[in-house]
């Protein structure tokens, strides 16, 4: 298993482009949420799935759109990107959709930079 | 609104010693988790406690909690150079999704 898979690894944008990092999971985890970690803010949910054709958002979702069309695969689109939008983003799975809170699986990171 | 704060934010040990990383959160919680976070790359789930645990162990890893103050430790014991990493608490936000509060994390390095 390729657990969870995430791409680019890096990507530079110029404000006002538009964007999509890629995340694929092989465990038929049921949820799936993106994250972004920024220096001294931990980590912040932006938008989550609870299953295919789910949706909702998190702590910070400006600016940010998801879908999730098939259970492995939770891309998240960057409408119109901001300098404000450099961090680094996590895509992270789980089994258990709430309740038991079961492990995230996260991978390893889209590191993206807006100029 | 960042539910956890870890406590030192940067901790230098020997190998051998003992680390302690501390975290104390805002609101009730069904369990807590920590994660560890390798220099780039992304976070693995180390342990979980839940709200009616107070102590739980795994291999080299003691957590304690203590709901009446709102706060968590983690012991790493005999430490390694291998454990160089940065140590994150998790703890539910009570939505009924499996959403996470991650608080800023402890910069652990074992110095060989």
């Amino acid at each position: 298993n390729a657990g969870v898979t995430q791409t680019p690894k890096f990507q530079v944008l110029k404000t006002g482009q538009s964007m999509t990092l890629q995340c694929a999971q092989d465990m038929n985890h049921e949820y799936m949420s993106w994250y972004r970690q920024d220096p001294g803010m931990g980590l912040r949910l932006i938008h989550y799935s609870v299953g295919a054709g789910i949706t909702d958002q998190g702590e910070v979702p400006n600016g940010y759109n998801v879908s999730r069309s098939t259970t492995e695969d939770f891309p998240l689109r960057l409408l119109s990107a901001a300098p404000s939008q450099t961090s680094v983003y996590f895509c992270a799975s789980s089994y258990s959709t709430g309740g038991d809170n079961s492990p995230l699986h996260f991978g390893n990171g889209t590191r993206l930079t807006v100029t | 609104s960042q539910q956890g704060e870890e406590d030192p934010q940067a901790l230098s040990i020997q190998e051998g010693e003992n680390a302690t990383m501390n975290c104390s959160y805002k609101t009730s919680i069904n369990n807590l988790q920590w994660y560890r976070q390798n220099s780039g790359r992304g976070l693995v789930h180390l342990i979980l406690i839940r709200s009616n645990e107070r102590e739980k162990h795994s291999g080299r890893l003691r957590v304690t909690l203590d709901t009446s103050k709102k706060s968590s430790s983690l012991l790493i014991t005999a430490s390694r150079a291998a454990d160089t990493a940065s140590y994150f608490c998790a703890t539910d936000t009570l939505t009924g999704a499996n959403n996470l509060f991650f608080g800023t994390g402890t910069r652990l390095t074992v110095i060989p």
